[in-house]
């Protein structure tokens, strides 16, 4: 079975483009994440979906960030224009029900 | 506001040795704290978890210990092998809302 798929792995841009990210969740699982993990730090949630339904976004800063996960399944995260402090690492993960997350590779965010 | 504080942020143990991750939190809310181990270039995966109802939980090499009333947690790496240098998360979570600790760097020496 093959785990979360996330894509690209790498991504260098200048600031004020756009970026997006794109996440395939495990078959099945109902609940996707975007999780940032900034050097040295550990994974702080952006946004939460329970099928295509954001029921935590609280952490997503609104004014560069949007995210959608169409018909319940893959999820795209989008940050424009991109500042330099967006570099970070963009983690997606996915589970059923309330235990053990399974997370991507991650997309390594170089703003420059 | 960092609800789950873990410590140390990085360790060196010699092979054959113990090492020791601790982590506390605050929210009594929480009912399951996992273990994430990360290697460089890969996401965090899950090691070992372990809910509120029980204060010790053994799988292999790995044991959680977990305090209710001082609201810690720790996790002992028995006869640790350079094959577990890596970053070990600590986490805490209700309901699908997970937090995670800082992260702490352990370095196993042959």
């Amino acid at each position: 079975e093959a785990g979360v798929v996330q894509s690209p792995r790498y991504k260098i841009i200048e600031k004020k483009q756009p970026v997006a990210f794109w996440c395939n969740p495990i078959s099945g699982h109902n609940t996707l994440y975007w999780y940032r993990q900034n050097l040295g730090q550990g994974p702080e949630l952006l946004i939460r979906y329970e099928n295509e339904e954001a029921v935590d976004d609280s952490q997503l800063p609104k004014d560069r960030f949007s995210a959608e996960r169409l018909k319940g399944v893959d999820s795209t995260l989008k940050i424009q224009p991109a500042e330099l402090g967006d570099s970070a690492v963009y983690l997606c993960a996915s589970s059923l029900g309330t235990d053990g997350y399974t997370f991507g590779s991650g997309t390594r965010l170089t703003v420059v | 506001q960092q609800q789950v504080k873990q410590s140390p942020q990085s360790l060196i143990v010699q092979k054959g040795g113990i090492s020791i991750i601790n982590c506390a939190y605050e929210n009594t809310a929480f009912d399951y704290f996992p273990w994430y181990q990360q290697f460089p270039g890969k996401g965090p995966a899950l090691l070992i978890a372990i809910r509120p109802d029980v204060s010790e939980k053994k799988e292999g090499r790995f044991t959680i210990s977990f305090n209710k009333s001082a609201k810690q947690f720790s996790l002992h790496i028995m006869d640790s092998q350079p094959g577990d240098s890596a970053t070990y998360f600590c986490a805490a979570s209700r309901d699908n809302d997970m937090r995670f600790g800082a992260g702490t760097r352990l370095t196993v020496k042959p």
